[in-house]
């Protein structure tokens, strides 16, 4: 079992809806981060959140909406997502974003939301 | 810019024999952690073993060990004595002193044969 929990672990739904992932991890992390992962790639950072404040956004889409309540939990929400949005989102976490210089934190993921848009 | 290059997209061992998945990076930073992730077809990445760039010894964990030659840029993974559990994708990736991202590289699908 990993450390960092997302719900639920499978989502399909059409494109004019509107649902939210969830990532949870109570290992003390500051830094939460959002993936998303096409089949046979690597993970593509989304956002990351260091304490709570969003400091990295690749350019999402706005249909993707972050969303950091606080320092234990992440939410993703999707409104109006097309096909090619289908892939398996992961969150990770990791210790304390405040001490850059310290290389040595790993990221630490959770099972990921397989996504499918109809 | 950073990058992580892995040219392994897939290897077929026989189980019980070891196991090298090739990485090299690149990196002006003098400053600098390596990490190897494992990923099973159910999705999940699991964190296997991190090198930093000071390290004077190569790391190792149970059965994986981290062939570390800095002066190559290189950070090979190595498996002893492969099992079938040991079927998944395999990821390197790099993370730099002042960044919160990771760069991973294409990754390596490693199929053990029983």
């Amino acid at each position: 079992d990993t450390e960092v929990t997302q719900t639920p672990k499978h989502l399909v739904m059409g494109m004019t809806n509107k649902k939210s992932l969830k990532c949870e991890q109570h290992m003390g992390h500051r830094a939460m981060y959002w993936y998303k992962q096409k089949a046979k790639k690597p993970p593509e950072l989304m956002f990351v959140y260091s304490y709570e404040k969003l400091s990295i956004n690749e350019s999402v889409p706005s249909r993707f909406s972050p969303e950091c309540p606080n320092s234990s939990l992440l939410n993703l929400h999707l409104h109006a997502l097309q096909p090619e949005d289908s892939a398996l989102y992961l969150c990770a976490s990791s210790q304390d974003p405040g001490d850059r210089d310290r290389v040595n934190q790993p990221q630490h993921f959770g099972d990921g939301t397989r996504l499918s848009i109809l | 810019a950073q990058k992580i290059t892995q040219t392994q997209p897939g290897m077929f061992v026989q189980e019980k024999e070891a196991v090298t998945l090739d990485c090299t990076y690149d990196t002006s930073d003098p400053s600098y952690g390596l990490f190897w992730y494992k990923q099973p077809s159910s999705g999940e990445m699991i964190f296997l073993i991190y090198q930093g760039s000071y390290d004077q010894q190569n790391a190792t964990e149970g059965r994986y060990s981290l062939n570390f030659q800095k002066a190559r840029k290189s950070a090979n993974l190595v498996i002893s004595a492969s099992q079938l559990g040991d079927s998944a994708m395999y990821f390197c990736a790099m993370r730099v002193v002042g960044d919160d991202k990771i760069i991973f590289g294409k990754g390596t699908r490693l199929h053990i044969l029983p």
